[in-house]
C-alpha cells in the first residue's frame, strides 16, 4: 500500500493564480480530510469527507473548494492564491471516524504565493 | 471554548533520561484526546489515543500517555528517550462537533 499520497510537494504561486493539490488514498478508507498546518500554530482543518459524494467544511474553509467523486481521492482547488493561503497542507484519511480513531496522512504540500 | 494548549515549544532531554511532553484540554463532556508526531519533511504519525478506561495509555515507540481528568491533562512520557525521537509533537482534542483540535505542536530534542 502506498498510503496517502499527495501531490505536488511544492509549488510557488502568484496572487490570483488557481490550483489543485491533489489527495489520493489506497485504504478505502472513508473518511478524508485537508489540514493546512502553519507555523506555531498547530493544524487547522479546512474541509472533510465521510465518503464519496459528502463533503463539509471544516474551522477554515474560506478560499477552497473540494469534491469527492470517488473513494480514493479527494482533491483541494484554490481558486484565487492569496498570500494567507501560504502553507504546508496535509491531506488525511481515516477508515472510520478520524475523531474517534487513527488517522493516516501524506507527507504534505507546500505552497508559497507571491 | 474548547481548546487544546501544549505549554512548552521545545523540550530538551538527553539521551536515556525520562521524557514528558505536556498537554492540557478544555472540552465539555468526556475527552477524547490523542497524541501525534511529525517527523521533519513528513507528515504525522499517530502514536496513542485516550477514549475510555484505564488512565495509562500504552502506544507506539515506546509512548504512553497519562490521563488525568482532575488536571485535565494528558501529558505524553518515555522512560528513556532515544536521538530517533527529536521531532514535533502535537496533542489533539476531539470537540464537540467531531472534529479534532490540535495543539500547536512541541518540538522534542533529544542530546547524545
Amino acid at each position: 500500500n502506498a498510503g496517502v499520497t499527495q501531490t505536488p510537494k511544492f509549488r510557488i504561486l502568484k496572487i490570483g493564480q488557481s490550483m489543485t493539490l491533489q489527495c489520493a488514498q489506497d485504504m478505502n478508507h472513508n473518511y478524508m480530510y485537508w489540514y493546512r498546518q502553519d507555523p506555531g500554530m498547530g493544524l487547522k482543518l479546512i474541509y472533510y469527507s465521510v465518503g464519496a459524494g459528502i463533503t463539509d467544511k471544516g474551522e477554515v474553509p474560506n478560499g477552497y473548494n473540494v469534491s469527492r467523486s470517488t473513494t480514493e481521492d479527494f482533491p483541494l482547488r484554490l481558486e484565487l492564491a492569496a498570500p494567507s493561503q501560504t502553507s504546508v497542507y496535509f491531506c488525511a484519511s481515516s477508515y472510520l471516524d478520524g475523531s474517534y480513531n487513527e488517522q493516516f496522512f501524506g507527507p504534505g504540500t507546500r505552497l508559497t504565493v507571491l | 471554548a474548547q481548546s487544546v494548549a501544549q505549554p512548552e515549544d521545545q523540550v530538551n532531554v538527553a539521551e536515556g533520561n525520562p521524557l514528558t511532553v505536556k498537554c492540557t484540554y478544555s472540552v465539555s463532556g468526556n475527552p477524547y484526546l490523542f497524541w501525534y508526531v511529525q517527523y521533519p519533511n513528513r507528515g504525522l504519525q499517530f502514536l496513542l489515543k485516550y477514549i475510555t478506561g484505564d488512565n495509562l495509555v500504552k502506544g507506539s515507540y515506546g509512548f504512553e500517555a497519562e490521563f488525568n481528568k482532575s488536571q485535565t491533562s494528558f501529558h505524553l512520557k518515555k522512560p528513556s528517550a532515544l536521538v530517533s525521537d527529536s521531532a514535533l509533537y502535537f496533542c489533539a482534542v476531539r470537540d464537540n462537533t467531531g472534529k479534532l483540535i490540535f495543539g500547536q505542536g512541541t518540538t522534542l530534542q533529544v542530546k547524545p
